[in-house]
């Protein structure tokens, strides 16, 4: 069974400084992995989608990594900004059409 | 467009009771799904569908049911809501197959007395 992981649960830092969310997966074996941000009483909007043959994707200041080999992901975030204060959620597609979520990381930027 | 939409926002029902969460989306999405979301336990499938005519069991379908007469909507039923039902439900859509980007409803957030 496909377990997600996501270190570290909670992350607070000051505005401007450059970050770095963790996701980790048990079975290498998938199609996809995509990142979210939740804000709070909202639904998931999708930041980035790196397939399985992919090794990162960029969009503005985040870039997110994928070693698949290792049941590894990272987002990275540049110059963060109090906007970017959400919950980061990572997913993976794996077979069966099933995507697995982790428990994300709550991000606060602090001005 | 719209993008997928549900119904309602929030809602509230007796031990027993039994309802439909609406979902609907006007990009032609072929795949779609729904999730619930619990505090400490993440978003877990419940059931999904990859076309008109076709669906099936997620990780936890125990007490749900759906239908997908059209690739627009997928309602979720509750047969007989339960107090372990509580939680905020999401529905999503994916152009083509489930490999594509997910796209998200805004959640509806029910509680079970």
């Amino acid at each position: 069974k496909q377990e997600v992981t996501q270190i570290p649960a909670a992350l607070s830092v000051p505005e401007g400084e450059n970050l770095v969310l963790n996701c980790s997966f048990t079975d290498s074996a998938i199609y996809n992995l995509q990142w979210f941000r939740q804000d709070p009483g909202k639904g998931l909007t999708s930041l980035l989608l790196i397939q399985s043959s992919q090794r990162e994707q960029t969009s503005g200041r985040l870039n997110a990594s994928l070693d698949k080999s290792s049941g590894r992901s990272t987002l990275y975030i540049a110059a963060s900004q109090p906007g970017d204060s959400a919950t980061y959620l990572c997913a993976v597609l794996a077979s069966g059409s099933r995507l697995t979520f982790g428990e994300g990381t709550q991000l606060t930027v602090n001005p | 467009n719209a993008g997928v939409t549900q119904t309602p926002k929030f809602q509230v029902l007796k031990t027993g009771q039994s309802m439909t969460l609406q979902c609907a989306q006007d990009m032609n999405h072929e795949y779609m799904s729904w999730y619930r979301q619990d505090p400490g336990m993440g978003l877990r499938l419940i059931h999904y569908s990859v076309g008109a005519g076709i669906t099936d069991q997620g990780e936890v379908p125990n007490g749900y049911n759906v239908s997908r007469s059209t690739t627009e909507d997928f309602p979720l039923r509750l047969l007989s809501a339960a107090p372990s039902q509580t939680s905020v439900y999401f529905c999503a859509s994916v152009p083509g197959g489930a490999e594509g980007e997910q796209f998200f409803g805004p959640g509806t957030r029910l509680t079970v007395l």
